[in-house]
């Protein structure tokens, strides 16, 4: 089985500083790691993803994750956060299994304060 | 990236009344697309997931026979909630994919349903 976990229900940081929304995993086999952020009473928006190769993913909006195997991690990164990156920010995680299902999350809040 | 619309976006119904959501992918093929429940502030639950032409898979505890699923093509997929009831009440979000090992998710922009 395949899981996820976002540690933080609620991250705040000022705008400006960097940003760091946390990331775990737990699947049998390679995983494909996947980021969507959600603004309200709308859909999720595909940030990045990893897959293979470079262990640091670039994505948009100036979002990066990085894909650290030993700690099973994949943690969503920005230098300097904007207050329009509020917003509700999942991880998700599958593998190239049969079934290829994404797990998510349970989300993390973020509020960037002006 | 790809475009994944869903109509109504928003629909408010009395109870007992079936209300049918579709979703539709714009600009590809979606060979599977998956439906998925989202309650306030929660993370999105998988309710089924669908290829085209064939029965859909429901996740357990999800009644098929109340979330009818629909796979006609491979553009449109449709959600009709049957005999609603306000329990039904939630967000509901449709997703489509293309084929591939690597190939991401792509989401609608949600279906508020509120039963009354």
């Amino acid at each position: 089985a395949q899981s996820v976990a976002q540690p933080e229900d609620q991250v705040n940081v000022a705008e400006g500083n960097p940003l760091t929304v946390k990331c775990t995993y737990s699947v049998s086999g390679n995983p494909y790691l996947f980021w969507y952020v959600q603004y309200p009473n709308r859909g999720l928006q595909f940030l990045l993803k990893y897959i293979t190769g470079d262990n640091l993913v670039k994505g948009s909006y100036g979002f990066e994750a990085e894909f650290n195997k030993s700690q099973t991690s994949f943690h969503l990164k920005k230098p300097s956060a904007l207050v329009s990156d509020s917003a509700l920010y999942f991880c998700a995680v599958r593998t190239s299994g049969s079934a290829r299902q994404l797990t998510f999350g349970s989300g993390t809040q973020l509020t960037v304060l002006p | 990236g790809a475009v994944v619309s869903q109509h109504p976006s928003r629909v408010i119904c009395k109870s007992g009344t079936s209300v049918k959501i579709e979703c539709r992918s714009l600009d590809f093929q979606a060979t599977t697309m998956f439906w998925y429940r989202q309650f306030p502030k929660k993370s999105l639950m998988l309710m089924a997931t669908s290829n085209e032409g064939s029965k859909a898979t429901y996740e357990q505890g999800v009644e098929k026979d109340k979330f009818l699923i629909n796979h006609a093509s491979l553009t449109l997929s449709t959600l009709t909630v049957t005999s609603a009831h306000p329990e039904d009440s939630s967000f509901y979000i449709c997703s489509a994919r293309l084929a591939g090992v690597s190939s991401e998710q792509f989401f609608g922009p949600g279906t508020r349903l509120t039963v009354l």
